[in-house]
């Protein structure tokens, strides 16, 4: 069963605590993204990979870190230097011929909340 | 950089009438995608439209792609409480790193009353 998956569905920390988000997928897709989603907002780009060690940077990827030493997989974590943590964390990934025209495949979400 | 705007944020309608969301960019587009996220969900593919004017239809629901591939719109006819949910416009843009990216609307959240 191809997709993309992300665990867990919520997570609670205490403010100041660094967490990590999982996100793996089995569709064999060069490219992955961290997208962050506030209440009735739209989805924010945090960082992207298109391939396997390297990653660059989105529009709000201050108090963010990620990782990509495997193709499958595309970690996130979130530090205690960001300021409002809590939000919903969206992964997705995408074959990774041409970034800006490829569709995109979300995983469920992770629903971050930082007390 | 590149903005993706979507109107409206919200719109409420009795099940059986029609909606439409519109997408308006300030440059031209070489695509433009719609995503559909339902209330708790995750966003999921519906459609990618890349030819100027194109039109294409999926049973309820019809996109449009403006002759100038500056702005899109998606209309479904005769909603269904099915159709609940936030539907996102996307189209490329530049993020922080530079490199095109897929843009994302904020979204125009629907709701139909039964």
């Amino acid at each position: 069963d191809g997709g993309i998956t992300q665990s867990p569905k919520y997570l609670f920390r205490k403010e100041g605590q660094n967490v990590t988000l999982s996100c793996e997928q089995n569709l064999n897709h060069d490219a992955m993204y961290w997208y962050r989603q506030d209440p009735g907002q739209g989805l924010r780009l945090i960082y992207y990979s298109q391939i396997v060690n390297d990653f660059q940077k989105g529009d709000i990827a201050e108090g963010y870190s990620v990782s990509r030493e495997k193709k499958e997989s595309f970690p996130l974590t979130v530090t205690s230097a960001q300021k409002n943590p809590t939000a919903f964390y969206l992964c997705a990934s995408s074959i990774g011929l041409a970034p800006s025209t490829d569709t995109q495949y979300f995983g469920p979400g992770t629903r971050l909340t930082v007390l | 950089g590149q903005q993706v705007m979507q109107i409206p944020q919200y719109q409420h309608v009795q099940e059986g009438e029609d909606f439409t969301t519109y997408c308006n960019s300030s440059t031209t587009l070489s695509n433009i995608q719609w995503y559909k996220q339902r209330p708790g969900g995750h966003p999921v593919f519906l459609i990618q439209l890349v030819k100027s004017g194109e039109v294409k239809k999926q049973k309820r629901l019809t996109f449009q792609f403006g002759e100038a591939k500056k702005n899109s719109s998606l209309h479904i006819t005769a909603t269904q409480t099915t159709d609940v949910g936030t539907y996102f416009c996307a189209g490329p843009g530049f993020s922080s790193g530079s490199a095109r990216q897929l843009t994302f609307g904020s979204g125009t959240q629907l709701t139909v009353l039964p």
